[in-house]
């Protein structure tokens, strides 16, 4: 069974110029979330869907991030504009959304964000 | 609020050694869940384990076991015989609370194993 997709690996941008970030998530999970994670932290989430839907966006900066699944299936994090503090890793993840008792978060590769 | 302490930041070890991962939660929830991911150098977080709160039965899955309990908050992770292929970041992550989705992950343990 295929993993959880990201692209691109990597990526490095000047502060003020966007970027966006894609996630295939494993088939037939309903459940996808985008983590922040910063070098030497733990990974920290910025939202998660359920199918199309927002179930928690609170930590999301959403003056400057946004992220969309309109179709249920794959994600798009976009960051409109770069802050140098942006750099970081983006994980994807997803969970069939069977709820807590159940649900397991398996996770991609990542993106690695570097901003100058 | 939850909370994941991870207070050992890094540990090296001579392959074959046994290495023991602590991790202490805080949560006020009564039902919760554990986990382990090992994060290689290539970056994927990777599951290893997960304990509901009511289950307080270790486990053993090869040379990974897990002690679970509830009275220190504790959930330990040990790897009997490391091996290079240990070498990575661990991260013990709590599930609890009403944003179900919302994985607390600790700070993460760095495992240096050398032969």
């Amino acid at each position: 069974e295929a993993g959880v997709a990201q692209s691109p690996r990597y990526k490095i941008i000047e502060k003020r110029q966007s970027v966006a970030f894609w996630c295939n998530p494993i088939s037939g999970h309903a459940t996808l979330y985008w983590y922040q994670q910063i070098l030497g932290q733990g990974p920290k989430l910025l939202i998660q869907f359920q199918n199309n839907g927002v179930v928690d966006d609170s930590q999301l900066p959403k003056d400057r991030f946004s992220a969309e699944r309109l179709k249920g299936v794959d994600s798009t994090l976009k960051i409109q504009p770069a802050k140098l503090e942006d750099s970081a890793v983006y994980l994807c993840a997803s969970s069939l959304g069977a709820g807590p008792s159940t649900d397991t978060q398996y996770f991609g590769p990542g993106t690695r964000l570097t901003v100058l | 609020a939850q909370k994941v302490t991870q207070a050992q930041t890094e540990i090296s070890v001579v392959e074959k050694e046994d290495v023991t991962l602590d991790c202490v939660y805080e949560t006020r929830d009564t039902t919760y869940y554990l986990f382990w991911y090992k994060q290689p150098p290539s970056g994927e977080l990777v599951f290893l384990i997960r304990r509901n709160s009511f289950d307080e039965q270790n486990e053993i899955s090869g040379r990974y076991s897990w002690n679970f309990q509830k009275s220190t908050s504790s959930f330990n992770f040990t790897i009997t015989a490391s091996q290079v292929v240990d070498s990575a970041v661990y991260f013990c992550a709590l599930l609890a609370g009403d944003s179900w989705g919302k994985l607390q992950f600790g700070a993460g343990t760095q495992v240096v194993v050398t032969p």
